[in-house]
């Protein structure tokens, strides 16, 4: 089975400016989604980008970035000028190929902190 | 648009008691259902997914069951319930090579 693994479990950044959240993935798939979503206190899950894993350039949403490097099995998120609206818990997802099961896996989650 | 409801919000229920959950999809036809569980301050654990109507599969033997008795409907249940079914259940959907869309959740406390 794909694991995710968010080895951060808190981290903290200024506000206005950036931070980024790591998370690596075993698998042996070549045709899989990566996504990354937002828990707010209101713990209503939002996502926040995705990234087509058959796509060699890296997902952009505004001040949301990542670092998709899939010979490491790698995909960070990168959040530029850190907004008190940012605070949340981020949880970095894994979803198979379609063919075979369309199944999610999560990491354990980052909490994140924005210091006024 | 889609939409994706869950009930209740909040659920106070004394330990060996039923339980049900149910979750509805607007606006989608034959999506893949899901059910996390969310321990205080953990990460999502999947409970159970269905692809179709009757359709359900396990991820985590234990207590609770799933049932799927329409295309957009989807139930958490449980005969008894446990000290260690407290938690934040949430209720997600998703259609072919798209991300899930999960509902506002349901937070479970057994006394």
């Amino acid at each position: 089975a794909q694991t995710v693994t968010q080895s951060q479990p808190e981290m903290s950044v200024q506000e206005a400016e950036t931070v980024t959240l790591s998370c690596t993935y075993d698998t042996s798939e070549s045709d899989y989604y990566l996504f990354w979503y937002k828990q707010p206190p209101s713990r209503q899950m939002i996502l926040v980008i995705r990234q087509e894993a058959y796509k060699q350039q890296n997902a952009t949403e505004n001040r949301f970035s990542v670092n998709f490097q899939k010979a490491a099995k790698s995909f960070s998120l990168k959040i530029s000028d850190s907004q008190l609206g940012d605070a949340a818990m981020y949880f970095c997802a894994y979803r198979t190929s379609p063919n075979t099961g369309n199944q999610f896996y999560f990491g354990t989650g980052t909490s994140l902190t924005v210091i006024p | 648009s889609q939409t994706i409801h869950q009930w209740p919000a909040t659920l106070v229920q004394p330990v060996g008691s039923p339980l049900s959950l149910e979750c509805t999809v607007e606006g989608t036809s034959n999506p893949n259902l899901y059910w996390y569980r969310q321990a205080a301050g953990r990460g999502l654990q999947l409970l159970f997914y269905s692809v179709g109507i009757g359709q359900i599969s396990s991820e985590v033997p234990q207590n609770l069951s799933a049932s799927r008795p329409q295309d957009r409907q989807f139930i958490l249940s449980s005969k008894k319930l446990l000290l260690s079914d407290s938690g934040f259940y949430l209720c997600a959907w998703s259609v072919i090579a798209d991300e899930q869309f999960f509902g506002p959740g349901t937070r479970l406390t057994v006394l």
